[in-house]
């Protein structure tokens, strides 16, 4: 079985700069959420979305990211203007159902963004 | 609000040697814990994860857990440790019915040889 796919791998910009990440969840998992994991910190969810509908997206900071699942399945981050502060490792994960305490995520393996 | 803490930033052993990683965590009822181990450029891949039932957990790679309800703890543990294993782990959170997931620090592990 496929695992989440996430591309590009690595990225560098300059501040001021738009960037996007994609992301291509396991076949089937409804649920798909994006992480911002800063250096020395752990994960930090951004956005959840059930299918193509967003649950969560209360620590995504909205006056320059955006994100969307078309059609429920792919999904893009986009960040616009980037910041200094916005460089970190973006990660995909999904889970079958979510909603469901006992719903296992499942990572990819992540979107190293520069900002210089 | 449920957190989580991992109150080793980095930790040394030996190859062969035993491996304790400590994490705690805070939360009002039962909660449903994991641990994630995260190599260098690669994302997260689950080692082990605590639902109900036996509060001993065995994963993937002879690691184990045990979920301690009285310490709020739910440290992570190996016999012996091998050059492989050598990464950050990460303890995590989910509450009730909710799936988000609290993620503690981290603690990177170092091997030596």
């Amino acid at each position: 079985e496929a695992g989440v796919a996430q591309s590009p791998r690595y990225k560098i910009i300059e501040k001021r700069q738009s960037v996007a990440f994609w992301c291509n969840p396991i076949s089937g998992h409804a649920t798909l959420y994006w992480y911002q994991q800063i250096l020395g910190q752990g994960p930090k969810l951004l956005i959840q979305f059930q299918n193509n509908g967003v649950v969560d997206d209360s620590q995504l900071p909205k006056d320059r990211f955006s994100a969307e699942r078309l059609k429920g399945v792919d999904s893009t981050l986009k960040i616009q203007p980037a910041k200094l502060e916005d460089s970190a490792v973006y990660l995909c994960a999904s889970s079958l159902v979510g909603g469901q305490g006992t719903d296992t995520q499942y990572f990819g393996p992540g979107t190293r963004l520069t900002v210089l | 609000a449920q957190s989580v803490t991992q109150p080793d930033i980095h930790i040394t052993v030996s190859e062969g040697a035993s491996l304790e990683l400590r994490c705690n965590y805070s939360y009002g009822a039962t909660p449903y814990l994991f641990w994630y181990v995260q190599s260098p450029g690669q994302g997260l891949q689950l080692l082990l994860k605590y639902f109900s039932g036996d509060t001993l957990v065995q994963g993937i790679k002879g690691f184990e857990a045990e979920f301690k309800r009285s310490q709020s703890s739910f440290n992570l543990r190996k016999p012996s440790v091998h050059w492989s294993d050598a990464a950050e782990y990460f303890c995590a959170v989910k509450g009730g019915g909710g799936n988000k997931l609290t993620f503690g620090t981290g603690t990177q592990l170092k091997v030596e040889l």
